[in-house]
């Protein structure tokens, strides 16, 4: 059975710093590109970022580039999302999604999600 | 940037009824275009993937069709279990991006 568990959310301050992690399970992870999808409270989905099998390439919203770095550990079967410079309009649940089909480059359609984790950014 | 244009936003229809949502695209994406179900409190839920193919194990009641610019979803008979938000997502490849249409909240009339 797939499973993706985030963990990693809280409160941050503005400015601050969150890492935020995916454990997947019940899938060959290194096979399929991931993606990491937000949602802020009462709002609509917004894709943040996504990663490839290898990792070798990245793709990120023009409202978190620069800011935010998702990476992935195959040996560890984990996602993650290092979230620096963290801004009030971050406040969101995130999620990690993993594609539909295996050996594409990007998530085109994801099938899975985690459950999310939130991200508070407030002073 | 492609910009997707859902509607309606909301809409309040009796069980057993036809439900119709469309999601412009503001230049042709071809036919990659999804469609999520999102329960309150839970993730969103692949229902149709590239237009019009059914995800497996999602009940046939749902539908979905259209290319390039224009994409149709719909419901042939509503069920109580359907109330939730629908969105529809498009996947560009130059640079890679998803871009999701702001949601469809369905009630049950």
């Amino acid at each position: 059975e797939v499973q993706l568990l985030e963990s990693g959310g809280g409160l941050v301050q503005p400015g601050g710093s969150l890492r935020l992690s995916c454990a997947a399970s019940g899938f060959t992870f290194s096979s399929y590109a991931m993606s990491w999808v937000r949602q802020a409270p009462g709002k609509g989905l917004e894709w943040v970022s996504a990663i490839s099998g290898s990792g070798g390439s990245t793709y990120y919203a023009d409202s978190v580039k620069g800011r935010f770095t998702i990476s992935r550990d195959n040996s560890k079967n984990t996602l993650y999302l290092q979230m620096n410079s963290l801004r009030a309009e971050d406040t969101a649940v995130y999620y990690c999604a993993k594609d539909q089909s295996s050996n594409r480059v990007v998530v085109v359609a994801a099938d899975y999600w985690g459950q999310g984790t939130l991200v508070t950014v407030s002073s | 940037d492609i910009q997707m244009t859902q509607s309606p936003s909301s809409l309040s229809a009796s069980v057993g009824d036809r439900v119709t949502i469309t999601c412009q695209a503001s230049q042709d994406i071809s036919n990659y275009l999804n469609w999520y179900q999102q329960k309150p409190g839970k993730a969103p839920k692949l229902l149709i993937y590239d237009a019009s193919n059914l995800e497996t194990g999602v009940p046939s009641r749902f539908s979905g069709s259209g290319s390039g610019t224009d994409f149709t979803f719909t419901i042939s008979s509503l069920q109580p279990e359907d109330i939730a938000t629908y969105y529809c997502q498009q996947y560009d490849n130059l640079p890679p991006a998803w871009t999701f249409g702001q949601g469809t909240k369905v009630e049950i009339k």
